[in-house]
């Protein structure tokens, strides 16, 4: 069946560093790829998302790049910060259904 | 409020007992989905209410979990019977529209669920 996997379940970078989180699909249907980033004791937080039909798109401090040949999605953060610290999710959107299927998630600390 | 409230953040029951978990979306938002979450793991998809119907209640797990929205706005997310398999977190999320359009959907920060 469908599913939404993540490379690492846990990544930790240098305060300042880029961070670059990974996720497989394997679903080609889906209209959208989002990310949202959850921390402790919160609700998701929308980041970013990309249409299918586009290959990259940036945000503030954030880049998502989607290579559909391979089925492969990340999410580049720019000089991470301790507040990006959190457990990250991609997302996959499927507009016909107005339904998200998440991934299980990695973790990001920061190292001071 | 200005975001997703749901309320109670903690409930703890014991087996067999029935819980009610409440969702107050933003308002004018449209779309409400219901979803559970395990520790570590991601988001799992219940429901979607698209005003006052469900649109699509393909993750509820089994027959002793309901939602309703009878008025289009506060959802009430049901479950009899609960088992120890039902502890989670259950999060409500609220969109302006659930229909063709990016995947923003503004979450709320969950009610714990534990079922002793």
């Amino acid at each position: 069946g469908e599913s939404v996997g993540l490379h690492l379940p846990t990544l930790s970078v240098q305060e300042g560093d880029n961070s670059i989180i990974n996720c497989a699909y394997s679903n080609s249907a889906s209209d959208y790829f989002i990310w949202y980033k959850q921390e402790s004791g919160k609700g998701p937080q929308f980041i970013i998302d990309i249409r299918s039909n586009m290959d990259k798109r940036q945000g503030q401090r954030v880049t998502v790049l989607l290579n559909k040949t391979v089925k492969h999605l990340s999410l580049q953060i720019a000089a991470t910060q301790p507040g990006d610290s959190a457990v990250y999710f991609c997302a996959e959107f499927y507009s016909s259904a107005s339904k998200i299927i998440f991934g299980s998630g990695t973790r990001l600390s920061i190292r001071p | 409020g200005a975001g997703v409230s749901q309320t109670p953040s903690n409930k703890v029951t014991e087996k067999g007992k029935y819980v009610e978990l409440r969702c107050d979306p933003i308002s004018g938002h449209t779309a409400l989905y219901w979803y559970r979450q395990s520790l570590g793991q991601g988001p799992e998809f219940l429901i979607y209410f698209q005003g006052t119907g469900a649109a699509d209640d393909s993750g509820l797990p089994n027959d002793r979990f309901f939602a309703v929205r009878p008025e289009g706005s506060v959802s009430t997310l049901k479950i009899q019977r609960t088992e120890r398999g039902d502890s989670a977190v259950y999060l409500c999320a609220s969109s302006l529209t659930g229909q063709g359009i990016t995947g923003e959907l503004f979450f709320g920060e969950g009610s714990r669920l534990t079922v002793l």
